[in-house]
């Protein structure tokens, strides 16, 4: 089982500010992932990452960046929140093709 | 378009009545289907991996069973710590990233 962390878990700002979330994995796993969750809605994929210096948009549409610099560490960036940003942000990585999640962050902007 | 629909929605259970979840797919080149166990506010748990039509894994009280269209969570004499919303999701050959695709979930209550 993966060790993947997520950090804020919870986060309430205003709109217009800039967010990093932060995740962490410690299994060494090459591919990592964020994933969207609305309420009652299916997860989005919105950004991957195959290894260091490797990072691919998702399907679904997204106004977030992310940087991959360490294998261990994938970030995801808003430069300006705004309330359609509100959301469950959940974190995943993999070695083969189970993907193995982190506890996710509740971001809701106002 | 790859496609993953779970049923029922919602299902409410009694301790000790089995039942079953649904998970349909339409996926071209199927790679992997995955059960996840998801609890309010917490990332989904990883629970099974089916690979080929017939295959089946258990887990305690969860049994999952693969075929050519769908999926089953079979979950036999349920207690409440198993209620819990269950997704399913498929990988296939072209999704970016080799992202999973998710179904919406089904939200299991498990009264005593």
């Amino acid at each position: 089982e993966a060790d993947i962390y997520q950090t804020p878990r919870y986060l309430v700002i205003g709109t217009g500010k800039k967010i990093t979330l932060e995740c962490s994995q410690t299994m060494g796993h090459d591919k990592m992932y964020w994933y969207q969750q609305d309420p009652g809605m299916e997860l989005h994929l919105i950004h991957y990452s195959y290894g260091v210096n490797s990072t691919e948009k998702g399907d679904l549409s997204s106004e977030s960046t992310v940087s991959r610099i360490r294998t261990e560490h994938f970030p995801l960036t808003l430069e300006s929140a705004r309330p359609s940003h509100t959301s469950q942000y959940l974190c995943a990585s993999s070695e083969s093709l189970e993907q193995f999640f982190g506890p996710g962050t509740r971001l809701t902007v106002l | 378009e790859d496609q993953v629909t779970q049923s029922p929605e919602a299902l409410r259970l009694q301790e000790g009545e089995s039942s079953s979840l649904n998970c349909s797919y339409t996926v071209s080149g199927l790679r992997g289907l995955f059960w996840y166990r998801q609890d309010p506010g917490k990332g989904p748990e990883f629970l099974f991996t089916l690979y080929s039509a017939g295959e089946e894994k258990e887990k305690e009280r969860l049994k999952a069973t693969l075929t050519k269209k769908e999926s089953f969570l079979h979950i036999t004499a349920p207690k409440p710590e198993d209620s819990a919303t269950y997704l399913c999701a498929v990988q296939a050959p072209g999704q970016a990233g080799t992202a999973l695709i998710f179904g919406k979930g089904t939200t299991l209550s498990v009264s005593s």
